[in-house]
């Protein structure tokens, strides 16, 4: 079957870094996306992995190795307007997105 | 560039009437559409694919003939939700694949259906 599978919450400081971690099992691999949604809002693209290694765009940043069937994003100093849930998706041999629950993400001050 | 627009935003409405909601693809043509229901606290449900000038398939679970789905062109896509009831309140959101990294996934802002 396929499966996505990423924290269901996490909590860190403002100014600190947090990684949150994704693995993946799927029919196929056509790149693995990260997008941010704020409560009550429509997910945001912020990432797209499609080859090993690190993209960096700015305070975020998206890893993936596919040997290991994970990626991780990383935030960089975290401000109070990065809490959000971070949903990990993998696009699957048809281009069919494969989502993660999400992962909430709490940051306080 | 990549923005998606949903119409309306937010719709109230008595049980038994039916709803249309609009998604365009502003800036790039959509190869393909994406219509996703999310409940307060889930996950993202995928409900169908649409393809312009093709049917639309669903997923397991949801009816075709309720949730109506038109893919006109290559930047609107519609969902009609016919006869809605209150277990049809949700948050519908759209998304378009094509842009400039034509594998990704543009959503739309979401239109909040509440069914009295």
């Amino acid at each position: 079957g396929q499966n996505i599978d990423q924290p269901t919450e996490m909590t860190a400081t403002e100014g600190a870094i947090v990684q949150i971690n994704c693995t993946y099992q799927t029919s196929g691999f056509n790149g693995l996306f990260w997008y941010q949604q704020h409560a009550g809002e429509a997910p945001t693209f912020l990432s797209y992995n499609v080859l090993d290694g690190l993209e960096e765009k700015g305070r975020f940043s998206s890893f993936l190795s596919r040997s290991k069937g994970y990626s991780y994003l990383l935030l960089k100093e975290l401000q109070m307007k990065d809490s959000a849930s971070y949903l990990c998706a993998v696009a699957d041999s048809n281009y069919q997105l494969i989502w993660g629950a999400g992962t909430k993400l709490i940051i306080k001050p | 560039g990549a923005v998606v627009s949903q119409h309306p935003s937010w719709v109230i409405c008595k049980s038994g009437t039916s709803v249309k909601i609009e998604c365009r693809s502003l800036d790039f043509q959509a190869t393909t559409m994406f219509w996703y229901r999310q409940f307060p606290k889930q996950s993202l449900m995928l409900m169908a694919t649409s393809n312009e000038g093709s049917k639309a398939t669903y997923e397991q679970g949801v009816e075709k003939d309720k949730f109506l789905i038109n893919h006109a062109s290559l930047t609107l896509s519609t969902l009609t939700v016919t006869s809605a009831h209150p277990e049809d309140s949700s948050f519908y959101i759209c998304s378009a694949r094509g842009g400039v990294v034509t594998e990704t996934q543009y959503f739309g802002p979401g239109t909040r259906l509440l069914v009295l």
